[in-house]
């Protein structure tokens, strides 16, 4: 069975600075890598996915996340934050190989606030 | 165009009452998920569907939850005799197919038994 790891429950950052929301995975075989922010009172949007290649992966609003297979790491990272960025992001695995599960398994979040 | 819709977002019954929750998927995408969030948590997946079939139903929690896709669009997953530990965000996805890995997700109906 897959899992995954979110190792912190709330990120602070000020305006401006880099963040950085970590993410650590278990999964059978090779890994599809998602991360989804949810805003308050709103659905769960996607971010950004790693599926194969190029290890760092870049996606909406400027954020962008690495792939580290030996530490079988996926963490979210974004070189300038901004307030609007504050929200709860969650990170989800599913394996890669045809015949195993296709639905995703989150982690339990972490609640970014970006201070102005 | 028009992302995942669900209705109602918001539920509130009586313990053993049964509740219906309605996913409108995005159009012409073949999977539907249900996932239930406890608050404080990432969502847990309940069920999936592929058009019409039910392809994994591992999630639900006991027999008093189903789910239905009969047309391969508008999915129903229904809650009987609700117990105050029903109570949720319950949360559908759709893709364009099980080889189309990223979910777009609806704005979840939170039910509340009281």
């Amino acid at each position: 069975a897959q899992s995954v790891a979110q190792p912190e429950d709330q990120v602070n950052v000020a305006e401006g600075n880099p963040l950085t929301v970590k993410c650590t995975y278990s999964v059978s075989g090779n890994p599809y890598l998602f991360w989804y922010v949810q805003y308050p009172n709103r659905g769960l949007q996607f971010l950004l996915k790693y599926i194969t290649g190029d290890n760092l992966v870049k996606g909406s609003y400027g954020f962008e996340a690495e792939f580290n297979k030996s530490q079988t790491s996926f963490h979210l990272k974004k070189p300038s934050a901004l307030v609007s960025d504050s929200a709860l992001y969650f990170c989800a695995v599913r394996p890669l190989s045809s015949g195993s599960a296709r639905q995703l398994t989150f982690g339990s979040g972490t609640q970014l606030t970006v201070l102005p | 165009g028009a992302g995942v819709s669900q209705s109602p977002r918001y539920k509130v019954t009586k313990r053993g009452q049964d509740v219906a929750l309605r996913c409108d998927p995005i159009s012409g995408h073949v999977s539907l998920y249900w996932y239930r969030q406890a608050l404080g948590q990432g969502p847990e997946f309940l069920t999936y569907f592929n058009y019409e079939a039910q392809q994994d139903k591992s999630g639900l929690p006991n027999d008093r939850f189903s789910a239905e896709r009969p047309e391969g669009s508008i999915s129903t997953l229904t809650i009987q005799r609700t117990e105050q530990r029903d109570s949720a965000m319950y949360r559908c996805a759709s893709s364009l197919g099980t080889r189309s890995y990223e979910q777009y997700f609806g704005p979840g109906t939170r039910l509340t038994v009281t």
